[in-house]
């Protein structure tokens, strides 16, 4: 079966700082990749895609970056966190082959604040 | 571009009562999957369940039920006789290409 990891579970860090979460799956290959935000009380915002290694597709213009350095690994990063880069991050994957409409499956979130 | 609306915040009730949450969805899409998540204290989103645009049949697993009306286009959920552990935050999504557009939520509280 597939899992999906990701860490750290939390992380405090101070405005400026650099930032790495990372995203793993097991179980599948050549999965499509996602990170989300969820800023407090509010919903889900897709930050970045990724439908294959190298291939990053930037949702929203922001402060972060991603890369996809193996097939099932997923990073988002930041050179200098912003106090609105705090939130709740998720990650997610669902199944190869670019059809519309695959079910996301959720990685159990890194929460992250930035002082 | 399409959207998700669910307009109840909040609902609270007490155990063993139904609670309906509703999703309307705009999409000019003929094909198209509306999806429901479930997001318990813990963070972790829970996927509940995944319907078609040419599926309109209504689904029931155990205490759970999706009405599935194109005509309006709405996706609603019920939860029958409900218990604390469905205490939670509900998404209805839609997706198009890759991509969910997720609701903003509703925040269901059951008192025990």
């Amino acid at each position: 079966s597939q899992t999906i990891h990701q860490w750290p579970a939390t992380l405090v860090q101070p405005v400026g700082s650099p930032l790495s979460l990372e995203c793993t799956v097991e179980g599948t290959s050549n999965p499509n990749l996602y990170w989300y935000r969820q800023a407090a009380g509010r919903g889900l915002q897709l930050l970045f895609y990724s439908v294959g290694i190298g291939q990053i597709s930037s949702e929203v213009p922001q402060n972060l970056s991603a890369s996809r350095p193996q097939d099932r690994q997923f990073i988002l990063s930041s050179k200098k966190l912003l106090l609105s880069d705090s939130g709740f991050y998720l990650c997610a994957w669902s199944g190869t082959g670019g059809n519309v409409g695959e079910t996301q499956y959720f990685g159990p979130g890194t929460r992250l604040l930035v002082l | 571009a399409q959207k998700v609306t669910q307009a109840q915040t909040e609902i609270s009730v007490v155990e063993k009562e139904d609670v309906t949450l509703d999703c309307v969805y705009e999409t000019r899409d003929t094909t198209y999957y509306l999806f429901w998540y479930k997001q318990p204290p813990s963070g972790e989103l829970v996927f509940l369940i995944r319907r078609n645009s040419f599926d309109e049949q209504n689904e029931i697993s155990g205490r759970y039920s999706w009405n599935f009306q194109k005509s309006t286009s709405s996706f609603n959920f019920t939860i029958t006789a409900s218990q604390v552990v469905d205490s939670a935050v509900y998404f209805c999504a839609l997706s198009e290409d890759y991509k969910l557009s997720f609701g903003a939520g509703t925040t269901v509280t059951v008192r025990a």
